[in-house]
Order: C-alpha cells, then sequence, then structure tokens
C-alpha cells in the first residue's frame, strides 16, 4: 500500500492569486495523478504526473492553470493558478504502485475555497 | 466512450437494512473495478476490488460486490446497514488500456436513517 499526505488541507483564497498544493508519498511510486472534485460532484482526472517526463494533462485543462511539478518519486506538486471562485474544489492525488490489480491510493485531499 | 453509471445519486435506508448501491460500466476490455467510500471532509478509501478470478468480492466493513460481466455490473451491497455507513460511495473502472486511468462513476451518497 502506499500512504499519502497533502498539504494544506484546506485553504481560502483570494480571486488572482496561486496556490500550490503538496503531494507527499511514503514510498516510491512513478504514477502519481491530480484530481479535481467539485463540490457536489465526482472526480475529474487533471493530469498524470509520471517522474522523469512532463506531465499529461486531460482534456479541459492546461499547464499554465495547472502546473505540475514531479521531482522525485515521492513528491509531487499541483499550482492552481490566477484562481477564479470556479476553482473552489477539493484537490486530490493518488498514486499507482503498480500493484496486481492497478489500485490507486488517494490523499486526504486538499479543500480550497476561493473568494 | 467508456462510461461508468452509478443509478441513484442518493440513496437512503434504515439502520440493519440491506444496502444495495448499482454501478454499469462499458467497457471493451474486461475491466478491473473498484468501489470507494469518502468520508465527509476525507479523501477516497478502498472499499473492494475486482480483478480477475472470482466474481463475488468482499471488502472492508461487511461490504461485498459481485461483477455480473453479462450484465456490465458490479454492485455494491451490504446486508445490513450501520450508521457508520453514511458517506459518498464512488464505482470506478480501470479499462485495462495500459493507461491506468481510472473512470469514476458520479457518486452515490447514503444516508442512513436511525
Amino acid at each position: 500500500s502506499a500512504v499519502i499526505s497533502q498539504k494544506p488541507s484546506r485553504d481560502i483564497c483570494q480571486r488572482g492569486t496561486s496556490l500550490t498544493i503538496q503531494c507527499q508519498v511514503d514510498s516510491q511510486v512513478t504514477m502519481m495523478f491530480w484530481y479535481r472534485q467539485q463540490p457536489g460532484q465526482s472526480l475529474t482526472l487533471i493530469a498524470t504526473a509520471n517522474q522523469g517526463s512532463e506531465a499529461t494533462y486531460e482534456s479541459g485543462f492546461v499547464i499554465d492553470k495547472f502546473p505540475i511539478s514531479r521531482p522525485n518519486l515521492t513528491f509531487s506538486t499541483l499550482t492552481v493558478s490566477n484562481m477564479s471562485p470556479e476553482d473552489s474544489s477539493i484537490y486530490l492525488c493518488s498514486v499507482n504502485p503498480r500493484l496486481a490489480g492497478n489500485e490507486q491510493f488517494f490523499g486526504p485531499g486538499t479543500r480550497l475555497t476561493v473568494l | 466512450a467508456q462510461s461508468v453509471t452509478q443509478l441513484g445519486s442518493h440513496v437512503s435506508v434504515s439502520e440493519g437494512a440491506l444496502v444495495l448501491l448499482r454501478c454499469n460500466y462499458s467497457s471493451s476490455v474486461p475491466p478491473y473495478l473498484f468501489w470507494y467510500v469518502q468520508y465527509p471532509n476525507q479523501g477516497l478509501q478502498l472499499l473492494l476490488k475486482y480483478t480477475t478470478g472470482a466474481t463475488l468480492v468482499k471488502g472492508i466493513n461487511g461490504f461485498e460486490a459481485e461483477f455480473k460481466k453479462s450484465e456490465t455490473s458490479f454492485h455494491l451491497t451490504k446486508p445490513s446497514a450501520h450508521m457508520s455507513d453514511a458517506a459518498e460511495y464512488f464505482c470506478a473502472v480501470d479499462p485495462n488500456s495500459g493507461t491506468y486511468k481510472y473512470i469514476f462513476g458520479t457518486g452515490t451518497r447514503l444516508k442512513v436513517l436511525a
């Protein structure tokens, strides 16, 4: 398994500012994912962040808005840039340690409110 | 396009009653199937998963699910609901396409009535 921590757990930000969310894993994993969960909705994949390569973004998400770093096999950051109230969501990271069955392990999430 | 459908965004059951949360998927190849639970203000926790083998899968907290290929379903059940089961439940599919990306259902919020 994998234990994941995220910082901050929650934040309230002003529109136009940026917030960087950190994701720390207790073991080395190649595959890491960033999700957005808007209020009352399901999870939407933002991007796949594999160490040693550029992040791959899903349709509707762009690097200028959600830059991602993956400096090593245990850490990643997601930045939400130039925020607007529509960015208010829970942001979750997950990892796939490539165990049998492709199970993903999720962090506790970062609850972001943009005023 | 591959998809996951969870019938019923809100389900209410009485404490001690049967819990049935429905999940249907579309996939061109046998997928991997998962149920996750999200308690308020928390991340997602894996309840159970189906990969290969036995189609009836048992998970944590007394939950189980049965993979029915002919019906493309993976419904989640629990014989007797407990107040602590109140949470959001997500069905997820890994289409086994080599990308390791999940497709999530829209979620079902379970309410347990005393």
